[in-house]
């Protein structure tokens, strides 16, 4: 079964910008979460979705958006590109709604390689 | 809102050796999960161990096991007969039952040497 794909691995951009960045879950799966990777502020979580629908979303500006289709694949936009958002967007999937037991795996988070954002 | 502590930014031990990575957690939930998460150079982010706060018994992967002291909030990776591909990232992150997030530690960085 093939894991966790993200799109693409490396860009650089400019300030100013946009960007969007693609994630494919395992198959199956119907949740997926992203988080922000820096080595000042570690892992924050940008957002969560479960069947298309965005159930949570962490502390970041407007300029973070996302989406996810019908089938699970989900892409995340940051507009407006800061110097500050360089990073590793890690996205994860996770087979049922997170937060919710599925088979005793609450909680297990299956992630992609990332995709590392330098904005110039 | 919940936050968790690694103190130990990197440690470096011998193979075969154990080595203890700690974690403390600031909740005043009741029942939520707990989880090491290993990050390899340059490879994704795997799930280590977890741990349900509402279970006295401390969790085993193997070579991986952890202490978990609900009253005192810590949450220590011990691995035993560490071997080179534990090098990594290691990651102790909390979830509340019904949240939609994990809240992740800074990163411990653990070094096994040859």
């Amino acid at each position: 079964k093939a894991g966790v794909t993200q799109t693409p691995r490396y860009l650089i951009k400019t300030r100013g910008q946009q960007v969007t960045l693609s994630c494919s879950p395992i198959s199956g799966h119907r949740s997926v979460s992203w988080y922000q990777q820096t080595p000042g502020q570690g892992l924050q979580f940008l957002f969560e979705y479960f069947s298309e629908t965005q159930r949570n979303k962490g502390n970041f500006p407007g300029r973070f958006s996302g989406r996810q289709f019908s089938n699970s694949r989900s892409e995340m936009n940051v507009s407006t590109l800061e110097l500050g958002d360089s990073a590793l967007y890690l996205c994860a999937s996770s087979l049922g709604p997170l937060g919710l037991e599925i088979g005793g795996r609450s909680g297990e988070l299956f992630f992609g390689e990332g995709s590392r954002l330098t904005v110039l | 809102a919940q936050t968790v502590t690694q103190s130990q930014p990197e440690m470096s031990v011998q193979e075969a050796e154990t080595v203890t990575l700690s974690c403390t957690y600031d909740t005043s939930e009741s029942n939520y999960y707990l989880f090491w998460y290993k990050q390899p150079p340059s490879r994704q982010m795997i799930l280590v161990i977890r741990q349900e706060a509402y279970k006295q018994q401390n969790a085993t992967e193997n070579r991986f096991s952890v202490n978990f002291q609900k009253a005192a909030k810590s949450f220590s990776l011990k691995i035993s007969d560490s071997q080179l591909g534990d090098t990594a990232m290691y990651f102790c992150a909390f979830m509340k039952q019904g949240a939609q997030k994990l809240v992740f530690g800074q990163g411990t960085r653990l070094t096994i040497n040859p």
